[in-house]
């Protein structure tokens, strides 16, 4: 059974610093793994999406890596402003050639804090 | 478009009450989905449908019925409300039911159990 665990659950940064969450998983079998970020209140938005053949995405001051093999993605955040506290989700979805559904297995997720 | 939304936005229930949580999304998606968010367990899996008709259970699917009648609508229901179902609900859609495609996410559906 696929298990995805972010590290750390929590972190505080003074605004300005660049900064790394981390993702796991123990199953590399994956199609692509995504992140998402949630507002308290709202639903989740979703950041980027890896595919497995690719090694990085880049959207604007966001970017993520994945390491397929070692079964580890991380999302670094340059220059982090106060509108970037969320709570950041980090999901995988099986690599299934059927029809199966397009189910994700999410992480605990990091709830990041940006302070001025 | 709306996208994907979700009634009510809050709930209180007591012990055994029954309840549906609705979701419609206007984006003509195949593929629609309920997840439950608890602290310090990430989101689950309860129910998916992968077109008008077709329903299926994901991993925590005990003590919720779904059902597909349309393609715009997923309802959540709770036959016999437990404490332990106290949760956020979250209904998500997507164009087919491949992997390939994003997920969109509704904005949730507290719901509290006493």
């Amino acid at each position: 059974k696929q298990e995805v665990t972010q590290i750390p659950a929590a972190l505080s940064v003074p605004e300005g610093e660049n900064l790394v969450l981390n993702c796991s998983f123990t199953d590399s079998a994956i199609y692509n793994l995504q992140w998402f970020r949630q507002d308290p209140g709202k639903g989740l938005t979703s950041l980027l999406l890896i595919q497995s053949s690719q090694r990085e995405q880049t959207s604007g001051r966001l970017n993520a890596s994945l390491d397929k093999s070692s079964g580890r993605s991380t999302l670094y955040i340059a220059a982090s402003q106060p509108g970037d506290s969320a709570t950041y989700l980090c999901a995988v979805r099986p690599f299934i050639l059927t029809g199966g559904g397009n189910k994700l297995t999410f992480g605990t997720g990091t709830q990041l804090k940006v302070e001025l | 478009n709306a996208g994907v939304t979700q009634t009510p936005k809050f709930q209180v229930l007591k012990t055994g009450q029954s309840m549906t949580l609705q979701c419609a999304q206007d984006m003509n998606h195949e593929y629609m989905s309920w997840y439950r968010q608890d602290p310090g367990m990430g989101l689950r899996l309860i129910h998916y449908s992968v077109g008008a008709g077709i329903t299926d259970q994901g991993e925590v699917p005990n003590g919720y019925n779904v059902s597909r009648s349309t393609t715009e609508d997923f309802p959540l229901r709770l036959l016999s409300a437990a404490p332990s179902q106290t949760s956020v609900y979250f209904c998500a859609s997507s164009r087919t039911r491949w992997v390939t495609d994003t997920q969109y996410f509704g904005p949730g559906t507290r719901l509290t159990v006493l």
